[in-house]
């Protein structure tokens, strides 16, 4: 089975703060990775992804994330947010041959002018 | 391209009732992919097809269903509704439903049950 944990249910920052997302992951094989961010209002959109290789993977509008196997995470960072970030962060994983994709909870971030 | 469409946005149904939620993909994916997002629960997969053939099913129970059709189009179907079945349905497309591809995520469609 494969699930992922998301630590963090709702984050509020100020305007230029940085961010870290955490994300734990449980499965003992070959794991792909993603980021995916819902904007209120707006549908799911992909931030970034790790399939394999360099462990630290840049996405869209400034956002990255690292692959540290060892400890079965994939945090999410930005060094400065800014208003427009507002939004719920999800942490996915697709492990082995599993087609489907398995979702964390989600963390819901705030971001104050 | 157009991405993924999903109709119809919104649903009301009664208990008991079936209903039938439907996806197009974007244009060349033969992958469909959906899931139920709720407040409690978040995202669960449901189901994945590829060229019209079931390959990954989730953990729900047998009044759920799909198929997908010739055209890659997909159809998913609820019967003997009930009040936990109320969620957002997501479908996602992608292109060849491989291990590396990304997923493209439709509006998604409200279902609320009374």
């Amino acid at each position: 089975a494969q699930s992922v944990s998301q630590h963090n249910h709702h984050v509020i920052l100020s305007e230029a703060a940085s961010l870290e997302l955490g994300c734990n992951y449980s499965y003992g094989g070959t794991v792909n990775l993603f980021w995916y961010v819902q904007y209120p209002g707006q549908h799911l959109q992909l931030l970034l992804k790790y399939f394999s290789g360099d462990p630290l993977v840049k996405g869209i509008k400034g956002f990255e994330a690292e692959f540290i196997k060892s400890k079965f995470s994939f945090n999410l960072r930005k060094p400065s947010v800014q208003w427009s970030d507002t939004a719920e962060y999800f942490c996915a994983l697709r492990g082995g041959s599993n087609y489907k994709l398995t979702f964390g909870k989600g963390t819901l971030l705030t971001v104050n002018p | 391209k157009a991405g993924v469409t999903q109709t119809p946005r919104y649903l009301i149904k009664t208990r008991g009732q079936q209903v039938t939620l439907s996806c197009s993909p974007i244009s060349g994916h033969r992958s469909v992919s959906w899931y139920q997002q709720t407040p409690g629960q978040g995202l669960q997969f449901l189901f994945e097809y590829f060229s019209e053939t079931q390959r990954n099913k989730g953990n729900f129970p047998g009044r759920f269903s799909g198929r997908q059709f010739s055209n890659s189009r997909s159809e998913m179907n609820v019967s003997t509704l009930e009040l936990g079945d109320s969620a957002l349905y997501l479908c996602a497309s992608s292109e060849l439903g491989t291990f590396g591809n990304e997923q493209f995520f439709g509006p998604g469609t409200r279902l609320t049950v009374l």
